[in-house]
């Protein structure tokens, strides 16, 4: 099966860069998506990457390295309102390509 | 264009009390999804569809039923509720474009007690 883990809980500055770990475990390897997910709200879609590499959409970037098994989401210039849970998800052969496991998200607080 | 909408937002249930979950998307998606999210964790999938007539089960399915009869709603069932699943429930769709980006509703935090 699939196993995903990501770091519970980090802290950063308002301005700063921060960097969001992802490892998995999955057979045949269909994609890997990045959300975010406010306090009390519903996730939303930040990105997703299919093949190595980096994808860059304004402040947030997010990279992957298939063989690895590794992705991370790269938060610049933070803002406040960026202090949400950050939810990586999987996509493989072996729970079906319509389906993405989730791991359990990063809590990201950013300070003043 | 209201995306993925879900009622009700908040309710509270007796043990042993059912209810239905309803969840609806006006963007023409084929696939669609519940979730729970329990405090701090993931989301876990309960059920999913992939059109209408077809539904199959996710992680998590004991406890519940769901249906497809159409493109648009995909309701969820909690027969005989218990305190295990006082939770938070997401519906989500997506199109079958390979870029399988999925959209969520709003929630529905349920309690049982």
């Amino acid at each position: 099966g699939q196993n995903i883990d990501q770091p519970t809980e980090m802290t950063a500055t308002e301005g700063a860069i921060v960097q969001i770990n992802c490892t998995y475990q999955t057979s045949g390897f269909n994609g890997l998506f990045w959300y975010q997910q406010h306090a009390g709200e519903a996730p939303t879609f930040l990105s997703y990457n299919v093949l190595d590499g980096l994808e860059e959409k304004g402040r947030f970037s997010s990279f992957l390295s298939r063989s690895k098994g590794y992705s991370y989401l790269l938060l610049k210039e933070l803002q406040m309102k960026d202090s949400a849970s950050y939810l990586c998800a999987v996509r493989g052969r072996d729970t079906g390509f319509q389906k993405l496991v989730f791991g359990t998200g990063t809590r990201l607080l950013v300070s003043p | 264009n209201a995306g993925v909408t879900q009622t009700p937002k908040f309710r509270i249930l007796k043990i042993g009390q059912s209810m239905t979950l309803q969840c609806a998307q006006d963007m023409n998606h084929n696939y669609m999804y519940w979730y729970r999210q329990d405090p701090g964790m993931g989301l876990k999938l309960i059920y999913y569809s992939v059109g209408a007539g077809i539904t199959d089960k996710g992680e998590v399915p004991n406890g519940y039923n769901v249906s497809r009869s159409t493109t648009e709603d995909f309701p969820l069932r909690l027969e005989l509720a218990a305190p295990s699943q006082t939770s938070v429930y997401f519906c989500a769709s997506s199109p079958p474009t390979g870029y399988e980006e999925q959209y969520f509703g709003p929630g529905t935090r349920l309690t049982v007690t």
